[in-house]
């Protein structure tokens, strides 16, 4: 089934460890995207990647990193995890920018105490 | 970053209600406006992408308008259902990623 693939769906961090969400689509969008979603302030972009190779930064990037190597694979890394950064993580694709619509993954829900 | 704003924050109706949320966006370099349906536990599902001044869109009972001089848009819900409860997002494209709103959570009560 056509879709996008996040990994693990929860997940208990100690602060201070380092931790890699995945995210897989098989749909060969080019463009992929990280988003949080935290009560009340809805989904914030964390970063993003127009195309294999490149990567931006979003609304909230500090303390996360992402690479793309190729079209499929988005991974979000927090290099050393801190409470803040509790929430459920979202990652998305699209074709391409702007004018066709996203689709989302199922969501990972990362606790850090 | 561009703010995207939607009002109101929740609404409760009851089954049978027709009902509007409003999503209001900078008007200045408009490319595109989305809207998303997002139900609890679940991902957000793409209802409309709007691009034109003036578009309108229609998924069965549920339509959107845009007015993209004055920098807003209309989602309408005719004759709600309880399994329109969800929370609609919609998302202002800001040079080549979507921003989101904060959404209008809806609850129908049967």
């Amino acid at each position: 089934i056509a879709g996008i693939t996040q990994a693990p769906t929860s997940q208990i961090l100690a602060a201070g460890r380092r931790m890699t969400l995945r995210c897989t689509q098989d749909m060969r969008h080019n463009a992929m995207y990280w988003y949080r979603q935290d009560l009340g302030l809805g989904l914030r972009l964390i970063h993003y990647s127009n195309t294999a190779g490149t990567t931006g930064k979003g609304e909230v990037p500090d303390g996360y990193s992402v690479s793309r190597a190729n079209t499929d694979d988005f991974p979000l890394t927090l290099a050393s995890a801190v409470p803040s950064q509790t929430s459920v993580y979202f990652c998305a694709s699209s074709p391409g920018t702007g004018g066709r619509s996203y689709t989302f993954g199922s969501g990972t829900r990362l606790t850090v105490v | 970053i561009l703010n995207v704003e939607q009002s109101p924050q929740s609404l409760h109706v009851q089954e049978g209600d027709s009902t509007n949320f409003t999503c209001s966006f900078p008007s200045s370099n408009f490319y595109a406006l989305h809207w998303y349906r997002w139900e609890t536990a679940k991902s957000p599902e793409a209802l409309f992408v709007m691009t034109l001044n003036g578009d309108e869109k229609k998924k069965g009972r549920i339509s959107a308008t845009l007015n993209t001089k004055e920098g807003y848009s209309y989602l309408y819900i005719k004759g709600s259902q309880p399994e329109d409860s969800a929370t609609y997002l919609c998302a202002f494209i800001d040079t080549d990623k979507l921003i989101f709103g904060t959404g209008t959570r809806l609850q129908v009560f049967p």
